[in-house]
């Protein structure tokens, strides 16, 4: 099963609007990924951290892992219609990458 | 498209029949990953391969799955005797393996779903 503890669960937001979603581990992880699904689709890799406490920006989006490595988040500046989709955090350590249950982002108009 | 790529994208199949995935992982990646997926929940591991050795495999693998990486390049999943709890998004990842699992980024597929009626 899921190890790590994703949210929120599920976000409504307006367009223009920041968004921010979290992940947090009773594990610590040597490297913390984001993903975005669409629906029908693989996971599409967004930013990969790999040292506590860094902080990635890809476009508007920016993701921290935490000092404690055992949490991080996403942020998503300025959303627009096209970021709807299932965001999912995942954290590796040793040989083995654990996902998240997803945040799903709707984004209105 | 130097992807992964998987097939078939869709497999509708009645219980107790067999199943086979394929995946072609990216050319220069030596690491690839099966997972599973349902709805509403984030991908779950059940094996990787370096190469052509599989490594690992996860409790979710039972005897009725089977994962092969012959040459080192593309894998099949196949599945005996199908139940309908095997009904999910499977999907495949690969990577380029940098040494003592760090630093590394899957690249997915856009997964096989397949559906057990």
């Amino acid at each position: 099963g899921q190890q790590l503890n994703q949210s929120p669960q599920s976000m409504f937001i307006q367009e223009g609007e920041d968004v921010s979603m979290n992940c947090t581990s009773s594990s610590i992880f040597n490297t913390w990924l984001w993903y975005k699904q669409d629906p029908g689709e693989g996971p599409v890799l967004l930013i990969a951290l790999y040292k506590a406490g860094e902080l990635t920006s890809n476009g508007r989006l920016t993701a921290q892992f935490g000092i404690t490595r055992k949490d991080s988040f996403l942020n998503i500046s300025a959303s627009i219609p096209s970021d709807v989709g299932i965001y999912f955090c995942a954290g590796q350590s040793n040989n083995d990458m654990r996902f998240g249950a997803g945040t799903r982002l709707t984004v209105k108009p | 498209d130097t992807g992964v790529s998987q097939d078939p994208r869709h497999k509708i199949t009645k219980r107790g029949q067999n199943v086979t995935f394929r995946c072609d992982p990216i050319s220069e990646h030596n690491r690839l990953y099966w997972y599973r997926q349902t709805l509403g929940q984030g991908p779950e591991f059940l094996t990787y391969f370096q190469n052509e050795a599989q490594l690992e495999k996860s409790r979710l693998l039972s005897d009725r799955f089977s994962a092969e990486r012959p040459k080192g390049s593309f894998s099949t999943l196949e599945i005996q005797r199908t139940e309908q709890g095997d009904s999910a998004m499977y999907l495949c990842a690969s990577s380029l393996e940098g040494g003592l699992f760090l630093n590394e980024k899957l690249f997915f597929g856009s997964g096989t779903q397949l559906s057990v009626l």
